[in-house]
């Protein structure tokens, strides 16, 4: 079975710009979260997504973070306008419905 | 809110010798958070180890225990005998708020390291 992928595994930004990750979950996965890893903050709940419906969009990133879930097996995080602050590791995950997560290899994004 | 300590950032054992990476855990949202334990070797992505719901029951994977201890909120991850293959980031969790959804809060990781 195939796995969370994200694309792409690296991404580099110029201050300002607009970028978009990419992430596919787990094949009949109904919950999807985007997580964002930094040294200083750790693991942070950016989005989750039941069946597509937005549940949480993560208060303190609303301002420019947009996740989006077109379809139930394909999802974006759009940063807009990107900051140096934003330098971070996205980690795209999915489950069932449970608290079990599957987990992509993560999108590193440097914010020059 | 809930939160997750995980007190060394780094740990180094020798292969065969036996491993405690200490996690204590607050969780103000919920009674009985689900606890977990997930790793990530180089190269790859997080995954669990192991998950343990009950207090007072013991989970185990690849030679890992954990037992989830509510009296001193702990939830150690002990191996008795490490390999090198080991040698990867450990992340301790909780399911607060509500257990049926992936909501987790995570410590900040131990990064361990088997030499040989």
């Amino acid at each position: 079975d195939a796995g969370v992928t994200q694309t792409p595994r690296h991404e580099v930004a110029e201050k300002g710009q607009t970028i978009i990750l990419k992430c596919e979950p787990v094949s009949g996965h109904n919950d999807l979260f985007w997580y964002r890893q930094t040294k200083i903050q750790g693991l942070e709940l950016l989005s989750y997504f039941r069946s597509k419906s937005l549940m949480e969009d993560g208060g303190a990133f609303k301002d420019r973070f947009k996740a989006e879930m077109l379809n139930s097996s394909f999802s974006t995080l759009k940063i807009q306008p990107t900051e140096p602050k934003d330098s971070a590791v996205y980690l795209c995950a999915s489950s069932l419905g449970g608290d079990t997560l599957y987990f992509g290899a993560g999108t590193r994004l440097s914010v020059l | 809110g809930d939160s997750v300590t995980q007190t060394e950032g780094q740990v180094t054992v020798s292969e065969s010798k036996s491993l405690i990476i200490n996690c204590t855990y607050s969780a103000t949202s919920i009674a009985y958070p689900n606890l977990f334990w997930y790793v990530r070797y180089p190269g790859e992505g997080l995954q669990l180890l192991l998950k343990v719901i009950t207090a007072g029951q013991k989970g185990s994977s690849r030679g890992f225990e954990a037992t989830y201890n509510k009296e001193t909120t702990s939830f150690h991850l002990q191996k008795a005998s490490v390999q090198e293959s080991d040698s990867a980031v450990y992340y301790c969790a909780l399911s607060g708020y509500n257990t049926n959804t992936g909501k987790l809060t995570f410590g900040d990781g131990t990064v361990l390291t088997v030499k040989p």
